[in-house]
């Protein structure tokens, strides 16, 4: 299976800042075929982008997803205060369809 | 908008089973995946499989091959998940998820979770 590792474990940033959070593949993901959610605490994940680079409905442009083959990155600028939580990839492109392991953006 | 509503929270004994249904508002599952999720408390995601109802297609974790079904159930617009031979390990929140367009693994729209605690 393929196995997607996210990096930091922790972010600690500010409200304003760009918060910038990867995530490797054991693994090509060819298609591109690699999803962000955002989970905040007692909520169902979030789906934020899909195809790496394609922002979900209602997703503000503030988050922008990049990458290609093993290395994909989760860009969101500006931090405003609801963007505090947990964000985990995805990769759909060979069953199953892992999730990494997630990375926590705090409040520095 | 499509809503998933999940059925309520189970208590469940070791080596029983658990059915956890999970019914669509403002949509449907067909042309689309039928996806499970857990989470165990203070875990990650895991991604436990998938099924495609209209292309008959399914695909399941290796952890759960031979104890876990998922599919659409007889009452319209209801999906299901049935997992068996259950251990304390299974203690974990379990969601429903629509795929996205053209069968796609990702997931848009989720139940708000079933939590199923396994005990003795």
């Amino acid at each position: 299976e393929i196995v997607l590792t996210q990096s930091p474990g922790t972010l600690s940033m500010s409200p304003g800042e760009r918060a910038t959070l990867s995530c490797r593949a054991s693994q090509s993901v060819s298609g591109d075929f690699l999803a962000w959610y955002q989970q905040k605490p007692g909520q169902a994940p979030r789906l934020l982008i899909f195809e790496t680079s394609t922002r979900a409905t209602g997703i503000p442009d503030r988050f922008s997803g990049s990458g290609s083959g093993t290395d994909f990155t989760l860009t969101i600028n500006r931090l405003e205060p609801e963007d505090f939580a947990v964000y985990f990839c995805q990769q759909y492109y060979r069953s199953p369809y892992t999730f990494g392991q997630g990375t926590k953006l705090e409040i520095k | 908008q499509v809503q998933l509503v999940q059925s309520g929270t189970e208590v469940k004994t070791p080596g029983s089973a658990v059915r956890v249904s999970c019914k669509a508002s403002g949509g449907t599952f067909n042309n689309y995946a039928i996806i499970w999720v857990r989470q165990a408390p203070g875990q990650g995601l895991e991604w436990m499989g998938r099924v495609i109802p209209m292309l008959g297609l399914e695909n399941y974790a290796q952890k759960f091959q031979g104890r876990l079904t998922i599919g659409a159930d007889r009452s319209p617009n209801t999906a299901y998940m049935e997992l068996r031979s259950l251990t304390s390990e299974d203690t974990a929140l379990y969601y429903c998820a629509r795929g996205g367009l053209d069968f796609r693994g990702y997931a848009p729209n989720w139940g708000q979770g079933t939590l199923v605690t396994v005990s003795s």
